[in-house]
């Protein structure tokens, strides 16, 4: 069976520290990747997607991604966070060859930077 | 550009009564889906299309309905609303398989 899993519902981290938020997937079937933030009252927005190829991927904001087939893991990185990033991360799976095509998001984690 | 439309942005409806949600995307993508948005749970998929008069079920399909009759419209039918429909909803789009999906900015319906 497939599944996304976010294990830190929430993260706090003070301004212009580092952060990283993880997520592991589980899959017999190859997969894409993506994670999304969710500012308060409003729908997702794509921050980065992994297909294939270079396994850090950039996205926008100054986050990046790391894909690591071995270990089933996409964490997603900042090295300065600010204020505005205060929000909820979702890290999602497109889980091909299935039914259908199908997506699976994980419980998101919501960072909270500290000034 | 508007992307993803959805309205209304807050509904409060009774037991037993219906209601649609309306969605609209105006970037002539061929996917659209209907999650819903519970604290803690992430998003899961009530139904799903992948081009007009096709449409299927997702991972929580009961008591909802769709449909599609156009690229541009797709339609969250709730015909016999329960305190268990209470979430957040979110619509999105997307052009092809491996595109980031476009959402639109919710729903949020209270049954009471």
């Amino acid at each position: 069976a497939q599944s996304v899993t976010q294990l830190d519902s929430q993260v706090p981290v003070f301004e212009e520290a580092p952060v990283e938020l993880r997520c592991n997937y589980s899959s017999s079937v190859s997969v894409y990747l993506f994670w999304y933030v969710q500012y308060p009252n409003q729908g997702l927005q794509l921050l980065l997607k992994y297909l294939s190829g270079s396994t850090l991927v950039k996205g926008i904001n100054g986050f990046e991604a790391e894909f690591n087939k071995s270990q089933t893991s996409f964490h997603l990185r900042k090295p300065s966070v600010h204020i505005s990033d205060t929000a909820e991360y979702f890290c999602a799976g497109l889980f091909l060859k299935t039914s259908y095509d199908k997506v699976i998001f994980g419980p998101g984690t919501s960072l909270s930077v500290i000034p | 550009n508007a992307g993803v439309t959805q309205t209304p942005k807050f509904r409060i409806l009774k037991i037993g009564q219906s209601m649609t949600l309306q969605c609209a995307q105006d970037m002539n993508h061929n996917y659209m889906y209907w999650y819903r948005q519970d604290p803690g749970m992430g998003l899961k998929l009530i139904y799903y299309s992948v081009g007009a008069g096709i449409t299927d079920k997702g991972e929580v399909p009961n008591g909802y309905n769709v449909s599609r009759s156009t690229t541009e419209d797709f339609p969250l039918r709730l015909e016999l609303a329960a305190p268990s429909q209470t979430s957040v909803y979110f619509c999105a789009s997307s052009y092809q398989t491996g595109d980031g999906y476009t959402f639109g900015s919710g729903t949020r319906l209270t049954v009471v």
